[in-house]
Parts: structure tokens; sequence; C-alpha cells
């Protein structure tokens, strides 16, 4: 069985300082990917990011960065120099390979962002 | 490429009718499409897989003679939800994985079903 577990239900912040949003997971899969996701107050799901089970390298994207850690089996999403448009709550997903699309999501984590 | 559609984005009903959701794929196709379900402040829940041309299969504690699962065709899967009653409302979102890649991070806007 999988398991995704976003321990923060919720983070506040002030405009400017860096977040960490983290994401631990449990698969029995060798091969899986990971994502994550942003959902605004409008309700869509953004996608931001996927990472398969053999690439551990680690992602920046502008003000986002991913951390991947196969031994820890976690994978961490920061944000640096948070802005108001960033607060949003916040998905980890797993997917096995042989179940393309069908993923097990995390709790979610509610980040707010106050100026 | 790989957009999702979803139709209507919001629903408002009365208890005892039943309301269809359309999740369309407008730039591949989709043998298989999955129906989530988030209820207010909580995490998305698998449904239910469907595929192209065959029954979908639901998960476990989700009632099949309730959730409606329709894929007749490449490019749409239909979610109708039968006699619908309060407790059914909720957000409602697709995804779609296509034959040749991985899209599972493809999903849907959601619609927001409300039944009163």
């Amino acid at each position: 069985a999988q398991k995704v577990t976003q321990a923060q239900t919720e983070i506040s912040v002030v405009e400017k300082e860096d977040v960490t949003l983290d994401c631990v997971y449990e698969t029995r899969d060798t091969t899986y990917y990971l994502f994550w996701y942003k959902q605004p107050p409008s309700g869509e799901l953004v996608f931001l990011i996927r990472r398969n089970s053999f690439d551990e390298q680690n992602e920046i994207s502008g003000r986002y960065s991913w951390n991947f850690q196969k031994s820890t089996s976690s994978f961490n999403f920061t944000i640096t120099a948070s802005q108001v448009v960033d607060s949003a709550v916040y998905f980890c997903a797993l997917s096995a390979n042989t179940n393309a699309g069908k993923s097990t999501f995390g709790d979610g984590t509610t980040l707010t962002v106050k100026p | 490429g790989a957009v999702v559609s979803q139709h209507p984005s919001r629903v408002i009903c009365k208890s005892g009718t039943s309301v269809k959701i359309e999740c369309r794929s407008l730039d591949f196709q989709a043998t298989t499409m999955f129906w989530y379900r988030q209820f207010p402040k909580k995490s998305l829940m698998l449904m239910a897989t469907s595929n192209e041309g065959s029954k979908a299969t639901y998960e476990q504690g989700v009632e099949k003679d309730k959730f409606l699962i329709n894929h007749a065709s490449l490019t749409l899967s239909t979610l109708t939800v039968t006699s619908a009653h309060p407790e059914d409302s909720s957000f409602y979102i697709c995804s779609a994985r296509t034959e040749s890649g991985y899209y599972g991070y493809t999903f849907g806007s959601g619609t927001r079903l409300t039944v009163v």
C-alpha cells in the first residue's frame, strides 16, 4: 500500500521568508513517481513538479526547489522569498509506475503568506 | 499539450436529482481517466478508474450505483451522481493519462457540486 504524509497541516509565514513543506512517502514499488501540486482558493490543481524514483537530483525552478532523498523517503518542497500569491494548499502525491495517473495524495499543507 | 477540460465548474442541484460531470481530453486520447473527490479542507480521494470501452474500477467504499462512470470514447469520461443528496456535495476532479506517455499530472479544473 502507498502512503503520503504531510505532517504540516498549516504554515503561516511573512512575505519574503523562506518556507519548506515536508513530504514523506511509503511504497513497496521500486519505480514510482512523486508530485507536488498547488491548489489555490479557486480549486484547480496546478502541477508543479514530477520526479521519478531513479532521479534523485534536486531541482530548482525560480523560487521553488525540491529535495528528493530516497534514503529517508522524503520529497520536500521549498519556496524561497515567499509571496502572498504563494498562499494555497500544497499537495504531495505518489504514483506507482504501473498505475500511471492513479495517485495517492497527502492531506495537504495550507500555506498562508502574510504581507 | 495534455489539456483536460472539466465541465461544469460549478453546479447546484436539488436533492433527488442526478448530475452529470464531463471530463474531456482536448489534445490527446485518454484511455484511462481517474475520478477524485475532495471534501472541504481534505485530501483528494480516488473514487474510480475509468477505462475506455469497459467498466470502471471503483475504489473500496465507493457506491457504483450512486456514482456512474461512462468512458465511451477516447476523449470523454462522464461521472453521473445519481439521486444526489446533500452529503454528495463535494469537489470532484478528474485526471487523465495517454497510451504513449505519462500524463498523471494532468488534472481537470474540478467541479464544485452543491446539493440543496
